[in-house]
């Protein structure tokens, strides 16, 4: 199956500061990149859709100045968290998908963020 | 607004039954469908996809759609205790370049 991989895998770091996440697809070129988040015993929400070579879509509530993606390759797209606060601190997991493969999505392990 | 209801248990289950987790949801459109596993502290799993009415058999799992009702439900045969985890619902309404729209989840105990 596609493999998908997240860097780190857990940080913690102080209010105010920016932190930048990972996502790769290791053994296929993945069309489109999703980032989702999920605080403790909710649910995974979208926050935004990263095509290769244009800009992120973002849903409805999520600050796109605060949440910078950049999917510069085919197999990688980065969510740098700017200026953290202690509510930013939550579970981000990337998925990658096929255009054509029926929406089905492949998970990486995610990122456990931790403001202080 | 794209809902996607289940209802969050824990449902309990002794090992070797059948566990059934049902899902609804709300957007017509909605052409694809998705069951994930989800265990503590990790991320989703896929067990599932499911596109048209019927079902559809993966050793132990069955998943179940009906547009009709707009209801999908999984199915885990001879359940086992490694089986115990939050299942997922998860729903797309376009095609691959959509986002998922997921339950709460479903949290399953399988007792030994």
């Amino acid at each position: 199956g596609a493999v998908v991989s997240q860097h780190p895998s857990w940080v913690i770091c102080k209010s105010g500061t920016s932190v930048k996440i990972e996502c790769r697809s290791l053994d296929f070129q993945a069309t489109t990149m999703f980032w989702y988040r999920q605080f403790p015993k909710q649910s995974l929400m979208l926050m935004a859709t990263s095509n290769e070579g244009s800009k992120a879509t973002y849903e409805q509530g999520v600050e796109k100045d605060k949440f910078l993606i950049n999917h510069a390759s085919l197999t990688l797209s980065t969510l740098t968290v700017t200026s953290a606060h202690p509510e930013d601190s939550s579970f981000y997991i990337c998925s990658a998908g096929f255009v054509r493969g029926g929406g089905t999505q492949y998970f990486g392990p995610g990122t456990r963020l931790t403001v202080l | 607004q794209k809902e996607v209801e289940q209802n969050s248990g824990p449902l309990s289950v002794p090992e070797g039954a059948i566990a059934s987790l049902n899902c609804t949801y709300s957007d017509r459109g909605s052409q694809s469908f998705f069951w994930y596993r989800q265990y503590s502290g990790k991320s989703p799993e896929l067990i599932m996809s499911i596109y048209s009415n019927g079902d559809k058999e993966d050793g132990r799992f069955t998943a179940q759609l009906n547009k009709a009702s707009q209801y999908v439900s999984l199915l885990i045969r001879d359940s086992q205790p490694s089986d115990s985890a939050t299942y997922l619902c998860a729903v797309l309404l376009g095609g691959g370049a959509d986002g998922l729209t997921f339950g709460k989840g479903t949290h399953l105990i399988i007792q030994p």
